[in-house]
């Protein structure tokens, strides 16, 4: 069965440093997506992502995010420097259309010590 | 923007029912319905796309009231792998929308004991 597969599952990184997790989304699919989620809160979205180019974005994706899709299969997020309350698990997701249901990688935690 | 689920939680011993309830003050074109269990990634359960539709695998199926905003879910003979958190996040998925953002509330919780 396809699925969304992300990498890093865990990355420890220093603040300030900047770092790249990896998904390759399910391959027929058009619609991609960035969550994330802190230890005991609700999911967020971050930002999606169609057409090669950003479709929308959440308040919480600013000037320090941005999203890449570098080849057919991966879809990546960077993060240029990150700071302590980045640490969370963030979730790749994807969908064939717009309106029809996203399935989710197992996520990578990241923590910013 | 989040549906509003209720209850907030619930325990249930292996074999008992339970009902979730999902409702938005906002047009619903869909509802979609995913668990996630503690340290995981939430995986969908079902999708209904029309009003009145009503979907089920294995003892989970789910009705959905598009006049009511309303949609609920029915687990049956509960099983220790129903155990997780319950969403029913909002999508505005217009059919054609490029917008395919998910609003997470903060789910039902449900606990199964042996």
């Amino acid at each position: 069965e396809p699925e969304v597969t992300q990498t890093p599952s865990h990355q420890v990184t220093q603040m300030g440093q900047e770092v790249i997790l990896r998904c390759v989304p399910i391959s027929n699919h058009l619609y991609f997506y960035w969550y994330r989620q802190i230890l005991g809160q609700k999911v967020e979205f971050l930002v999606s992502f169609y057409n090669n180019e950003i479709s929308e974005k959440s308040e919480i994706f600013d000037d320090q995010f941005s999203v890449e899709r570098p080849d057919g299969s991966n879809f990546t997020l960077k993060i240029r420097s990150t700071k302590l309350e980045d640490s969370a698990m963030y979730f790749c997701a994807s969908s064939r259309q717009g309106y029809t249901e996203a399935f989710f990688g197992q996520g990578t935690r990241l923590t910013v010590v | 923007q989040q549906p509003v689920q209720s209850p907030q939680a619930v325990i249930l011993r292996e074999g008992e029912d339970a009902v979730i309830n999902c409702s938005s003050s906002k047009a619903l074109y869909s509802v979609h319905w995913y668990r996630q269990k503690h340290g995981e990634a939430p995986v969908f359960l079902m999708i209904l796309l029309k009003g009145g539709e009503q979907k089920g695998h294995d003892k989970i199926s789910a009705s959905f009231n598009e006049k009511k905003q309303q949609s609920s879910l029915y687990l049956t003979a509960s099983q220790l792998s129903y155990s997780g958190t319950y969403f029913c996040p909002r999508r505005r998925n217009l059919e054609g929308s490029t917008l395919g953002r998910l609003y997470f509330g903060r789910g039902t919780q449900l606990t199964v004991w042996p």
